[in-house]
């Protein structure tokens, strides 16, 4: 298994208040990418990263902010939780070039 | 950007059966990879195939990418294989967009 850990993997938080989850891998992969799984929406991009300080957005990046200032590390934060923020929060690897994407066992937020 | 289609949206099979699963993509791609999430959540990749056709084991997957349309095969169905199936593919930048998934249940 590609070494991806997610932390937490599970967490319930009140809304307005701050939330960071953690993505770290040992496969020393260039690219990062987090990914929230909706009912009826398969898996939407929030955000990604290509190299150390090096993000950009996703598709559905509103409400989230990231950083990465580790090869092994990619943080996405959520700076003031809202209800529908509630979701289960995916990070996943992939080394430079062609090759396959290798996903974390997720996380999942609850907003309450 | 880039729309991603997965059809059957539902898929039931009795153990045994073969089936085939389709995902359409509406622009040139640079990859395609087809994932497998099975019902504990955990998301498996199956294959990355940007061309051509690939085997592994009961599954096949056949990428044509100058029609825009990926197929993975299913043949003698196991009740493991329930679960979630994802395509994605990949555009420039190293973007990887998903389809809906197609959700298949294999009855014993």
């Amino acid at each position: 298994d590609a070494g991806i850990t997610q932390s937490p993997r599970h967490k319930v938080t009140e809304t307005g208040t701050p939330v960071t989850l953690r993505c770290h891998q040992t496969e020393n992969h260039r690219y990062m990418y987090w990914y929230r799984q909706d009912p009826g929406h398969g898996l939407r991009l929030i955000h990604y990263s290509y190299g150390v300080k090096d993000t950009d957005k996703g598709e559905v990046s509103d409400g989230y902010s990231v950083s990465r200032s580790k090869t092994e590390d990619f943080l996405l934060t959520l700076e003031s939780a809202t209800s529908s923020q509630t979701s289960v929060y995916f990070c996943a690897i992939k080394a430079l070039g062609n090759s396959p994407l290798h996903f974390g066992n997720g996380t999942r937020l609850t907003v309450t | 950007g880039i729309q991603v289609e997965q059809s059957p949206p539902d898929l039931i099979l009795q153990e045994g059966a073969n089936s085939t699963l389709r995902c359409n993509f509406s622009d040139s791609v640079n990859n395609l990879q087809w994932f497998h999430q099975n019902p504990w959540g955990q998301l498996i990749n199956l294959f990355y195939i940007p061309s051509g056709t690939k085997q592994n084991g009961r599954l096949s997957a056949t990428t044509v990418a100058t029609e825009r349309y990926s197929l993975l095969y299913i043949s003698s169905s196991q009740t493991t294989d329930s679960g979630v199936y994802f395509c994605a593919v990949e555009t420039s930048g190293s973007r990887l967009t998903f389809g809906e998934g197609t959700q298949l249940t294999v009855n014993p």
